[in-house]
């Protein structure tokens, strides 16, 4: 069974701090998926990036960058320079290939908290 | 409007009634699926659909009907509401092609209130 532990439950930075959440994921499959999704106070659920199992480089996107590591099982996301509108909690979610209908089943892990304070 | 949309956004209903909350996504999406969120437990998965007239139940289906006689809509039914079911509902939707796994994107929930 495909299992998404994010083991920090709140982190509060201090702005233009950098942060790291982590995400470790558990699966027996040899291709899968992994998903980063943002929540801001809002309550809407916002894509930020995919990442199949056999691309391992790291992936930047503005302030935003994800470090994917198959030999720990870990997929962790970094803000540099964290901003107020940063704060949200962020879900690490993990889909195995599609075989036989199963495509695109997510299974999240349970949120990591992030308060950026001025 | 493009996109995914969730009706009712709020709803507060009463032990015992049957509610039905609807999804509508216009990108024609071959997935569709309903999370639940609660406190502590993240998002978990009730019910996925692959296809018109092709479902199936998630981690949390107890209590739980869905139907998708059309790609484009996809309605979740609490038949006989409890209070355990007091939660926010997302529904999303993806592509579906065979081998690879799309990202969801989501519609902006539907919270529940069961007196």
């Amino acid at each position: 069974a495909q299992k998404v532990t994010q083991a920090q439950t709140e982190i509060s930075v201090v702005e233009k701090e950098d942060v790291t959440l982590d995400c470790v994921y558990e699966t027996r499959d040899t291709t899968y998926y992994l998903f980063w999704y943002k929540q801001p106070p809002s309550g809407e659920l916002v894509f930020l990036i995919r990442r199949n199992s056999f691309d391992e480089q790291n992936e930047i996107s503005g302030r935003y960058s994800w470090n994917f590591q198959k030999s720990t099982s870990s997929f962790n996301f970094t803000i540099t320079a964290s901003q107020v509108v940063d704060s949200a909690v962020y879900f690490c979610a993990l889909s195995e290939a599609w075989v036989t209908g199963a495509n695109s089943k997510l299974t999240f892990g349970k949120g990591i908290t992030l308060s950026v304070r001025p | 409007d493009a996109g995914i949309t969730q009706s009712p956004r709020y709803k507060i209903t009463e032990t015992g009634r049957q509610v039905t909350l609807m999804c509508h996504q216009t990108w024609s999406h071959s997935y569709m699926f309903w999370y639940r969120q609660d406190l502590g437990h993240g998002l978990r998965l009730i019910y996925y659909s692959a296809a018109a007239d092709i479902t199936d139940k998630g981690e949390v289906p107890d209590g739980y009907v869905v139907s998708r006689s059309k790609t484009e809509n996809f309605p979740l039914t609490l038949e006989s509401a409890t209070r355990s079911q007091t939660s926010v509902y997302f529904c999303a939707s993806s592509e579906g092609l065979a081998g690879l796994s799309y990202e969801q994107y989501f519609g902006p929930g539907t919270r529940l209130t069961v007196t």
